[in-house]
């Protein structure tokens, strides 16, 4: 059980387009879901909260404009990347919580975002 | 805010010899505290976690101390196994089921 889902893998995509990534919780219904960002040889930075049916909320110097996200249903949150530049070429990472009342967290397999 | 410091950022040992990787956390009123392994490419995958109201806690090869008074928690994997080699993360978050915050991590290599 617990299982987190992420799609798309990865993906490429040229400067000042947008791209979308989808996680899922596949096993269980997911009130809260976390956007994680990683550069290489580094450690997980979270970038957001996602909470079902209210605004995200957000780190400090993560730009809310320029990554989107969506918390639709309790089994979806999306990560929107607007007008993406080299920069924003990243590994993405979502987790959720297990359930209410419980701090575990399980992780999505993660996004390769490359931005030409 | 929560601080968690890791070390070694790099272990390496021999297959069959154990590992311990060592956590320290900032903020008191953390009470839990994750284990995650990462492969290359992939998203962290838990392994184990252990609560502020609990000492030790073992799982198998792995297992994990708290010492609250200290603030630091660690983790011991024995007989080692060169699918062990990957990097581990602890984290830490405070009651509230708030966010984690992640140590820097540690690259252990098993050399078989």
């Amino acid at each position: 059980g617990a299982v987190v889902s992420q799609h798309p893998s990865r993906v490429i995509c040229k400067s000042g387009t947008s791209v979308k990534i989808e996680c899922r919780s596949l096993d269980f219904q997911a009130t809260t879901m976390f956007w994680y960002r990683q550069f290489p040889k580094q450690s997980l930075m979270l970038m957001a909260t996602s909470n079902e049916g209210s605004k995200a909320t957000y780190e400090q110097g993560v730009e809310k404009d320029k990554f989107l996200i969506n918390h639709a249903s309790l089994t979806l949150s999306t990560l929107t990347v607007t007008s993406a530049h080299p920069e924003d070429s990243s590994f993405y990472i979502c987790s959720a919580r297990a359930g209410v009342g419980t701090d575990t967290q399980y992780f999505g397999p993660g996004t390769r975002l490359t931005v030409l | 805010g929560e601080n968690v410091e890791q070390h070694p950022s790099t272990l390496s040992v021999q297959e069959g010899d154990s590992a311990v990787i060592k956590c320290t956390y900032s903020d008191s009123a953390s009470n839990y505290f994750p284990w995650y392994k990462q492969e290359l490419g992939k998203g962290p995958q838990l392994i184990i976690d252990i609560r502020s109201n609990v000492g030790e806690k073992k799982d198998q090869r792995i297992a994990v101390t708290l010492n609250k008074t200290a603030k630091h928690f660690s983790l011991h994997i024995t007989e080692t196994q060169p699918e062990d080699s990957a990097v581990y993360f602890c984290a830490a978050t405070p009651p509230g089921y708030g966010k984690l915050t992640f140590g820097q991590g540690t690259i252990l290599t098993v050399h078989p």
